[in-house]
């Protein structure tokens, strides 16, 4: 079953601009993660935010962790084309015994 | 250092056919997983191995999939016989350690893309 639920499903915008992504979750988690996945390839890691964090940077991404709303955003500033992927938040939940359950996903396309 | 490699690519069998994929994680790492990933959906765990012990494997359809990992370092995922909801991409991944004693990230193979037709 789907932890998360990313929202948008489907974001496109022109080279430059920033690119918001947001995930909800369910259940009590130890961390979150976001990863990149690229048109026919594997999931590359991103960022890791864990659950006593609010917000953590890396480059141009953002990311900011709501425990109390189970939410969470990444931020991707001045987006180039080769961002264009879909975005998956994970979360590692408390009670799952260390396994990462995924969200949905959200496509990002950043038009040159 | 070389990344976690799975083969084939990419399969193509009939429904009712036996067909395996094959895993070998980053060099070191203790932890394998097996997911699957619909289209249009973010990846599944069918089964977690720490070295070659399956330790999470509530999720795997045990009536036609199998997996091992002997030695504990390269794996295998079979599906006998396939369906066609099984046509899906199977990715492995692996970690140093499991979530969340080092809050490890995971590495992600290419997958291995099947159609049962």
């Amino acid at each position: 079953s789907q932890q998360g639920e990313e929202d948008p499903q489907a974001l496109s915008i022109q080279e430059g601009e920033n690119a918001t992504m947001n995930c909800s979750y369910k259940t009590s988690i130890n961390n979150l993660q976001w990863y990149r996945q690229n048109s026919g390839r594997g999931l590359v890691h991103l960022i890791l935010i864990r659950s006593n964090e609010r917000e953590k940077h890396s480059g141009r991404l953002r990311v900011t962790l709501d425990t109390s709303k189970k939410s969470s955003s990444l931020l991707i500033t001045a987006s180039r084309a080769a961002d264009t992927a879909s975005y998956f938040c994970a979360t590692d939940e408390e009670t799952s015994g260390s396994r990462l359950t995924f969200g949905e996903g959200t496509q990002l396309t950043v038009n040159p | 250092e070389a990344g976690v490699v799975q083969s084939p690519r990419y399969k193509i069998i009939e429904k009712k056919q036996p067909v395996a994929f094959w895993c070998n994680p980053i060099s070191g790492h203790n932890t394998l997983y097996w997911y699957r990933q619909n289209l249009g959906q973010g990846p599944e765990l069918l089964i977690r191995y720490e070295n070659e012990e399956a330790v999470d494997d509530s999720q795997l359809p045990k009536d036609r999939f199998s997996a091992e990992r002997l030695k504990g370092v390269d794996s295998t995922l079979k599906i006998q016989p396939a369906e066609l909801g099984d046509s899906a991409v199977y990715l492995c991944a692996s970690s140093l350690e499991p979530l969340p004693l080092q809050e490890e990230t995971q590495y992600f193979g290419p997958g291995t893309r099947l159609l049962v037709l």
